[in-house]
C-alpha cells in the first residue's frame, strides 16, 4: 500500500540550511506537497511539486524531486527560529486522498 | 483567505460519552475532511465528504461516525468515546475542482482529551 517515511526529528543552528528528507513508495503520485504546523496550529500547505518536476524553488525553500528513487527533499536556507515547527510530507494522485508522512520536528537553535 | 474553524480547541470526556467535533468552511468547498494526528503517525484519513449527506470512508473509520447536513459543516461523531481516541482530530476542506494541486485547506484542530 501507500506509505511516506520521514525522519522525526532534526536540529539546526539559526542561519544554518535545513534539509528534510522524505520517501514515498507509491508511484502513481501526481503531487507531493509539504506542509508546516506550528504549535497548537494546523497544518499550512508551504510548497508542492508535479511528479513531472525535478525541482522547485520559491524564496528561501527548494523543493527536490527524484522520481526513480521516490524521493522527496524540502531545503530551508537561512533557517530561523520561525521556522521552528512540524514538518510533514505528503502525496496524492488526486489532491483528495492525501497520504501523510509521520512529519519531522525542526528545531532551530540561536 | 480561505477559513477552517472547529468549534472546540480542547475538549475534555469520559470514556463512553458522546462526542460530537464540528467543522465549518466559508469558501463553499465541496469536499471536506476529518483527520487524527498522533505523535509518530502523522495524519490519519478518518472519513471525507465530497457533497452534502455524502460521505466515504477513510482509512480509519472504525468507532466514528459522520454528518454533512449543510455544505459548510461537516461533523465527527464519536458515538462511545475510549481512551484510543485520545488524539488530535484535523477538520480539512478543499473545492472540488479540475486543477488537481488545489490543496486542502486545514482548520486549527481540536484535542481530545480525558478519555
Amino acid at each position: 500500500g501507500e506509505d511516506v517515511e520521514q525522519s522525526l526529528f532534526l536540529s539546526v543552528r539559526e542561519g544554518d540550511s535545513s534539509v528534510i528528507n522524505c520517501t514515498y513508495t507509491d508511484s502513481s503520485s501526481t503531487y507531493l506537497y509539504w506542509y508546516k504546523q506550528e504549535p497548537g496550529a494546523g497544518l499550512q500547505l508551504l510548497t508542492y511539486i508535479f511528479s513531472n518536476m525535478d525541482m522547485k524553488q520559491d524564496q528561501r525553500l527548494t523543493v527536490l524531486l527524484n522520481k526513480k528513487d521516490k524521493h522527496l527533499s524540502l531545503r530551508i536556507a537561512d533557517t530561523q527560529t520561525g521556522d521552528s515547527a512540524i514538518y510533514f510530507c505528503a502525496e496524492s494522485f488526486d489532491g483528495n486522498k492525501l497520504v501523510f508522512g509521520a512529519g519531522t520536528i525542526l528545531r532551530v537553535k540561536s | 483567505d480561505v477559513k477552517v474553524t472547529q468549534s472546540s480547541r480542547y475538549l475534555v470526556k469520559r470514556t463512553g460519552e458522546k462526542v460530537f467535533l464540528e467543522c465549518v468552511q466559508d469558501m463553499d468547498h465541496e469536499n471536506m475532511f476529518w483527520y487524527r494526528q498522533d505523535p509518530g503517525l502523522g495524519l490519519r484519513l478518518i472519513y471525507f465528504s465530497y457533497d452534502v449527506k455524502m460521505k466515504e470512508k477513510g482509512d480509519i473509520p472504525e468507532g466514528y461516525s459522520v454528518s454533512r447536513e449543510k455544505k459548510e459543516r461537516f461533523s465527527l461523531i464519536l458515538e462511545s468515546a475510549s481512551t484510543n481516541q485520545t488524539s488530535m482530530y484535523l477538520c480539512a476542506s478543499r473545492p472540488y475542482r479540475t486543477s488537481k494541486q488545489e490543496t486542502q485547506y486545514f482548520g486549527p484542530g481540536t484535542r481530545l482529551l480525558g478519555l
